[in-house]
């Protein structure tokens, strides 16, 4: 059974750092492309980072020059440093893997974990 | 990059009925789309893949259509469980995107 479960969220003041963790387990995790996707309260979904098995990266604007995501296929885990986090940021966020390898749909989601930023 | 505009944004709907989610996107995308539903306080569920496959699992019921800007969520007669929020993903190109989402509600 595949599942993925993200850790690490938490409040953090305006400026702060965050790193998100996602475990996965059930497929064999160093083959799939893995993202993170953001809801804010109230909102509707955003994408936010893609990592491949292979190593490419991509982000969304948003983000771009203060989130890398990162991953330890040893591990199964994939990752996501936040620095100089806003307000704005405020989110559950979901680590998502691909359907199939050059799929950019996301078929197993984790439950979420929220990050908030306030001060 | 590629916005998706979803309409309607809510619709109110009966247990039976069927209903269409319509999803635009700001450019071609050929058959590159998703659509996924989301039950409140939980993560989305995928539904449709490539504008027209279904997910494994998925009732029959749920159906896509469309290909370049136009694309079509249907469902065929909605159910109690149905009632919550849907959203279409764009796969054609990153920054990867979705639609606002349509809440579905009961009438």
């Amino acid at each position: 059974e595949v599942q993925l479960v993200e850790s690490g969220g938490g409040l953090v003041q305006p400026g702060g750092s965050l790193r998100l963790s996602c475990t996965a387990s059930g497929f064999t995790f160093s083959t799939y492309a893995m993202t993170w996707v953001r809801q804010a309260p109230g909102k509707g979904l955003q994408w936010v980072s893609v990592m491949s098995g292979g190593g490419s990266i991509y982000y969304a604007d948003s983000v771009m020059g203060r989130f890398t995501v990162s991953r330890d296929n040893s591990k199964n885990t994939l990752y996501l440093q936040m620095n100089s986090l806003r307000a704005e940021d405020t989110a559950v966020y979901y680590c998502a893997k691909y359907r199939r390898f050059g799929e950019r749909y996301f078929d197993y989601w984790g439950q979420g974990i929220l990050v908030t930023v306030s001060a | 990059a590629i916005q998706l505009t979803q309409s309607p944004s809510s619709l109110s709907a009966s247990v039976g009925d069927r209903v269409t989610i319509t999803c635009r996107a700001s450019q071609g995308i050929s058959s590159a789309l998703a659509w996924y539903q989301q039950r409140p306080g939980k993560a989305p569920k995928l539904l449709i893949y490539g504008a027209s496959s279904l997910e494994s699992g998925v009732p029959s019921r749920f159906s896509g259509i469309g290909s370049g800007t136009d694309f079509t969520l249907t469902i065929s007669s909605l159910q109690p469980e149905d009632f919550v929020t849907y959203y279409c993903q764009q796969s054609n190109s990153f920054p990867l995107t979705f639609g606002g989402g349509t809440n579905v509600e009961i009438k």
